[in-house]
């Protein structure tokens, strides 16, 4: 079992829709990223949460630590949205170093 | 600001070679980490540098090393090449030690690796 856990794995959808992609985790994750992949690899950094819930744009992302899970959430989507999602979690405190350990990653396909 | 850069972006080796991969952190950034990402593997963290001083390995064999320059320059080697370890090689900065860290990090565009 992978110590991150992300579902769905595949996610298709239509424009304008709510997204909702999961992530769940056994170790002693501390804060965790959300990351986005373009095809041709280049990543970006969404978010770094500890608690609670941050909000840019469109994009939401909430986590609970105490119950191991995070949510990815997209409003209004829109085919730019469609990328690779992946969750990963430090396994040391946030201002040590970061070993980060990744979750398998949730394609999102956003038809027009 | 100039983001993170890697280079070379693509190259090609053969087996039993060895590679050296570099990654130019953006202007004040300390942290320095590297990861591979593989089809089968997904990301797998590689090692993270700060200061010059390797804090955190991954769980990859030997052949694979790296170090830390003053300017905060990083460079990563992959000794003995075997087929397996074809893959995109990222690396990413952050401003650890900065007060106004938030613990975002910013990623370069990778090296992508072939071994024939």
């Amino acid at each position: 079992k992978n110590e991150v856990e992300q579902s769905p794995q595949n996610l298709t959808a239509q424009e304008g829709e709510f997204i909702t992609i999961n992530c769940s985790y056994s170790v002693g994750i501390s804060a965790l990223h959300w990351l986005q992949q373009h095809p041709g690899g280049g990543i970006v950094s969404l978010f770094m949460l500890s608690s609670g819930k941050k909000k840019h744009g469109r994009l939401i992302a909430t986590i609970n630590i105490q119950e191991k899970h995070s949510s990815l959430h997209i409003t209004a989507s829109h085919p730019r949205d469609s990328a690779v999602y992946i969750c990963a979690g430090p396994t040391r405190p946030l201002q040590g170093a970061q070993k980060l350990v990744f979750g398998q990653g949730t394609r999102l396909t956003i038809n027009p | 600001k100039a983001g993170v850069t890697q280079t070379p972006r693509y190259l090609i080796k053969t087996r039993g070679q060895q590679v050296t991969l570099s990654c130019s952190p953006i202007s004040g950034h300390r942290s320095v980490s590297w990861y591979q990402q593989t089809p089968g593997q997904g990301l797998q963290f590689l090692f993270e540098y700060f200061s010059e001083t390797q804090r955190n390995k991954g769980n990859f064999p030997g052949r694979f090393s790296g170090r830390q320059f003053s300017n905060s320059r990083s460079e990563m080697n992959v000794s003995t090449l075997e087929l397996g370890d074809s893959a995109l090689y990222l690396c990413a900065s952050s401003p650890q030690g900065d007060s106004r860290y938030t613990g975002e990090l910013f990623f370069g565009e990778g090296s992508r690796l072939t071994v024939l």
